[in-house]
C-alpha cells in the first residue's frame, strides 16, 4: 500500500496563475484533509472532507478550493497564487476506529508539496 | 480555540542520553494525541498516539505519557542516536466540535551530536 500520495511534489507559479494540487489515500479511508505548513506557524487545517461528497472549511480556507473527486482522491485548487501562498502543502487521511480506550483518530500524511508562489 | 505549546524549541544533546519533550494543550476535551516525527524536507510520520483515557503509550525507545487533566503530554527518547535528529511534533485532535483536524505544536527541533 502506498498509504496517501502527493502530486506535484514541487511547484513554482507566478502570482496569479492556477494549480491544483492532488492527494489520494489507498487505505479506503472516509476522510481527508489539507494542511499548509509554515515556519513559525506550524501545520494548519485549510479544508477537510468527512466523506466522499462533502467539504468543510479549516481554520485557513480564503484563497482555496477543494473538491472530493472520489473516496480516494481529495485536490486543492489555487485559482490566483499569492506569494502568501508560499508554504509546504500536506493531504493527510485519517482512520477513525474504536478501542475499549474510546475513539481515537490517527492521522497519516503525504509527503507534501512544496510551493513557491513568485 | 485550541492551542498547542511545545518546549523547547530546540535542543541538541549528546549521543546515548535520555530526553524529555514537553508538549501542553489548552484544552482536555480531546479525542487524542498523536506524537509525529518530521526529518528535513519530509513528511510526517507518526510515532505514538494516545487515546484520551490512557496514560501512555510506548514503542520501542520511545515513550509518550498524557495527563489530559493539566494539559500536558511529554515524550520521552531513551538512549538517543544520531538518527533521532528531527523535529518532532505534537498534535491533539479536539472533541468539542468544530472544524475536524488536528491543532499542531510548532515542534522541538532535535539534533543528536555524535
Amino acid at each position: 500500500n502506498a498509504g496517501v500520495t502527493q502530486t506535484p511534489k514541487f511547484q513554482v507559479l507566478k502570482t496569479g496563475q492556477s494549480m491544483t494540487l492532488q492527494c489520494a489515500q489507498d487505505m479506503n479511508h472516509n476522510s481527508m484533509y489539507w494542511y499548509r505548513q509554515d515556519p513559525g506557524m506550524g501545520l494548519r487545517l485549510i479544508y477537510y472532507s468527512a466523506s466522499e461528497g462533502t467539504t468543510d472549511k479549516g481554520e485557513v480556507p480564503n484563497g482555496y478550493n477543494v473538491s472530493r473527486l472520489n473516496k480516494r482522491e481529495f485536490s486543492l485548487r489555487l485559482e490566483s497564487a499569492a506569494p502568501s501562498q508560499t508554504s509546504v502543502y500536506f493531504c493527510a487521511s485519517p482512520k477513525w476506529g474504536t478501542s475499549g480506550e474510546g475513539t481515537y483518530n490517527e492521522q497519516f500524511f503525504g509527503p507534501g508539496t512544496r510551493l513557491t508562489v513568485l | 480555540k485550541q492551542e498547542v505549546t511545545q518546549i523547547p524549541a530546540a535542543l541538541s544533546v549528546p549521543e546515548g542520553e535520555n530526553l524529555v519533550l514537553n508538549c501542553s494543550f489548552t484544552d482536555s476535551a480531546i479525542y487524542n494525541l498523536q506524537w509525529f516525527r518530521q526529518d528535513p524536507g519530509k513528511g510526517l510520520t507518526s510515532l505514538l498516539l494516545i487515546q484520551s483515557s490512557q496514560r501512555e503509550q510506548t514503542s520501542g525507545r520511545l515513550n509518550a505519557s498524557l495527563d489530559k487533566s493539566s494539559g500536558r503530554s511529554t515524550l520521552y527518547i531513551a538512549a538517543s542516536q544520531p538518527g533521532d535528529s528531527a523535529t518532532y511534533l505534537c498534535a491533539v485532535l479536539y472533541s468539542g466540535g468544530g472544524a475536524d483536524g488536528l491543532t499542531f505544536g510548532k515542534g522541538t527541533h532535535l539534533i543528536i551530536q555524535p
